[in-house]
């Protein structure tokens, strides 16, 4: 079974640049989850979607931060313009039901740097 | 803010050893999640336990979980040098939005 892919694995760019990542879930697996895991915190959940629809985006910084899950597959987490701050990695995960005692499958993550 | 907070923030031991981790949490959950992350790369599900279980094994794995204290203990017995690793737990939270959330994790060092 192939696992969570995610591109690019690394990324840097200039303050107020753009960036996109994408994540493949696994196929089947209805949630799909973004998170960002600054270096030497834990990952903090940006949005969750259940198939294409967002069940939860309350710790997405809408004014610069977008994500859509066409189709109820793929998805693209963008970013702009970008901060410093942003400098994190992007992790994505699915999971066939919506957190609810199943577990999350996670991708390698796309490292960001923003310079 | 985090949900699940993890005890201690490092620990440090000798192969062979048992090590004990902890986690606590502040709202009701439906389960109760450890995930390892080794460096540089994404997590991996080591266990899950659901809020009407109190011990769960898995391999070197045991997990205990006491929803009155609202806290729950990983342990790894006989340790070993591919143990080290960050360990994560995460709750799934009953109200609302059932959602995976992280606390800050564990940094395990097992020492030759």
């Amino acid at each position: 079974e192939a696992g969570v892919a995610q591109s690019p694995r690394y990324k840097i760019i200039e303050k107020r640049q753009s960036v996109a990542f994408w994540c493949n879930p696994i196929s089947g697996h209805a949630t799909l989850y973004w998170y960002q895991q600054i270096l030497g915190q834990g990952p903090k959940l940006l949005i969750q979607f259940q198939n294409n629809g967002v069940v939860d985006d309350s710790q997405l910084p809408k004014d610069r931060f977008s994500a859509e899950r066409l189709k109820g597959v793929d998805s693209t987490l963008k970013i702009q313009p970008a901060k410093l701050e942003d400098s994190a990695v992007y992790l994505c995960a699915s999971s066939f039901l919506q957190g609810f005692g199943t577990e999350a499958f996670f991708g390698q993550g796309t490292r960001l740097t923003v310079v | 803010s985090q949900q699940g907070e993890e005890d201690p923030q490092a620990l440090s031991i000798q192969e062979g050893e048992n090590a004990t981790m902890n986690c606590s949490y502040k709202t009701s959950i439906n389960n109760l999640q450890w995930y390892r992350q080794n460096s540089g790369r994404g997590l991996v599900h080591l266990i899950l336990i659901r809020s009407n279980e109190r011990e769960k094994h898995s391999g070197r794995l045991r997990v205990t979980l006491d929803t009155s204290k609202k806290s729950s203990s990983l342990l790894i017995t006989a340790s070993r040098a591919a143990d080290t690793a960050s360990y994560f737990c995460a709750t799934v939270w009953l109200q609302g939005a059932q959602k995976l959330v992280f606390g800050q994790g564990t940094r395990l060092t097992i020492n030759p």
